[in-house]
């Protein structure tokens, strides 16, 4: 059973440096998500995508950030200009589009240490 | 704006004692509620869900009743053990104009359970 698969698990790099992070789905998953998690709170959503389409991003995704989905796959997450401020772990999460309450299911996350 | 509250941690237990975690939410529609279990330098795991008023989630020992009439979302556990000590995330989930729906989390609850 492959589940939500996301690279690198960490990455530490210098402020105003640019990032870019993956998420592969789960393969039958048309919703992904992208959420980030502070240390100590619980994850807070960033961006939705259904298939290609990203169709939702919340206000947190400031114009340094920018999320991809270019073939309805994998997904990639791009912060420029780093800051301190970005330090957190990103989440990638994959749902099933049949239904309304579909769970949605996590990765193991990407940890980004800025310096 | 819909919110979860979760009781603070850590909570600290014997290995064979009752756990009791609690969760209230305030949402306008009816959302599913939703508990997740995160190991350290992990990501998510889907515990157990409820997806309308009076359903009961059941996964590995633990339950949880969706209480419509307090707004709640109690995860409790008869007997738990060293294996449960993790961070625990009360979620629901927020439905969408496209069908889809977002997750709004609680702060965590650690649990730390001794021999």
């Amino acid at each position: 059973d492959t589940g939500v698969s996301q690279d690198p698990r960490h990455k530490i790099t210098k402020r105003g440096q640019n990032v870019t992070f993956r998420c592969d789905p789960i393969s039958e998953h048309n919703r992904l998500y992208w959420y980030r998690q502070t240390l100590g709170q619980g994850p807070e959503f960033l961006t939705y995508f259904q298939n290609e389409a990203q169709l939702e991003k919340s206000r947190l995704l400031s114009d340094r950030f920018s999320a991809e989905r270019p073939k309805g796959s994998f997904s990639t997450l791009e912060i420029q200009r780093t800051e301190q401020g970005d330090s957190a772990m990103y989440l990638c999460a994959s749902s099933f589009s049949q239904g309304s309450n579909q769970p949605q299911h996590f990765g193991d996350g990407t940890r980004l240490s800025i310096l | 704006g819909d919110s979860v509250t979760q009781m603070e941690g850590p909570v600290t237990l014997s290995e064979e004692a009752f756990l009791t975690i609690n969760c209230t939410y305030t949402a306008t529609g009816y959302p599913s509620l939703f508990w997740y279990v995160q190991y350290p330098g992990e990501g998510l795991q889907l515990l157990l869900k409820a997806t309308k008023a009076d359903d009961k989630g059941s996964n590995k020992g633990f339950e949880a009743t969706y209480r419509k009439e307090t707004t709640s979302f109690h995860l409790e556990k008869g007997s738990v053990q060293v294996s449960d000590s993790a961070v625990y995330f009360c979620a629901l989930s927020e439905m969408r104009s496209g069908g889809y729906n977002k997750l709004i989390f609680g702060a965590g609850t650690r649990l730390a359970v001794h021999p």
